[in-house]
């Protein structure tokens, strides 16, 4: 099956610092979705990104579908950006998305 | 639009019992998703339907656990019986062509 690799696994930063969060994926995609898990469990969708990049306040995400990777960029880091990030990926042939393993973000003020 | 409503949000039960999850998709959104997350395994898909039908039930564990969509607007999540190792948190998804998925909030089941 396809695979889907984040990194870093764990990132802790200052609050007011910058981060990218990455994306690798084995296979060619249909489309690609970034999540955030925040600590009360919680899965909100941040972007719907199969190609492109889109922006949205101090988040934006990149992919690169032809190169097979996304990257997830935070600026001015908050302690409520908190949480674990997902990277999802639906195959062409289905519309089952696959997460990978996350990665998990602490804000420290 | 309310989102993608699950519930209860929380459920303790004796191993044993029958354990019933329900689900309200976004209208509209011809897909509804079932995972389940543990720290060991992440997130697993157990099953998923398009327009109220299964499509891949390939990740629903044993027989002990069903799922059913009788119609566009409700599904259900059933095990039965119970055990300890089904604690976890489950969630339901619903996506749209071009949408993307939205999640509900999730139900935190504990079984003792």
């Amino acid at each position: 099956g396809i695979q889907v690799e984040q990194s870093p696994p764990d990132l802790i930063l200052q609050e007011g610092a910058n981060s990218t969060l990455r994306c690798n994926f084995s296979d060619s995609v249909n489309n690609l979705q970034w999540f955030h898990q925040n600590p009360w469990g919680q899965l909100i969708n941040l972007f719907y990104i199969p190609s492109g990049t889109k922006q949205n306040g101090r988040l934006s995400a990149t992919t690169v579908a032809t190169e097979r990777y996304s990257l997830l960029y935070i600026s001015s880091s908050q302690t409520t950006d908190s949480g674990v990030y997902f990277c999802a990926v639906e195959l062409r042939t289905g519309n089952q998305f696959y997460f990978g393993t996350g990665t998990s973000l602490t804000v420290i003020p | 639009d309310a989102g993608v409503i699950q519930s209860p949000r929380h459920e303790v039960t004796e191993m044993g019992q029958e354990v019933t999850l329900r689900c309200k998709p976004i209208s509209g959104h011809d897909y509804l998703f079932w995972y389940r997350q543990t720290m060991m395994r992440g997130l697993e898909l157990l099953i998923y339907f398009n327009n109220n039908v299964p499509i891949d039930d390939s990740g629903m564990p044993e027989d002990r656990f069903s799922a059913k969509m009788p119609n566009a607007s409700f599904s259900t999540l059933k095990i039965q019986p119970s055990e300890p190792r089904d604690s976890a948190v489950y969630f339901c998804a619903s996506s749209a062509e071009a949408y993307g998925y939205t999640f509900g909030s999730g139900t935190r089941l504990t079984v003792v």
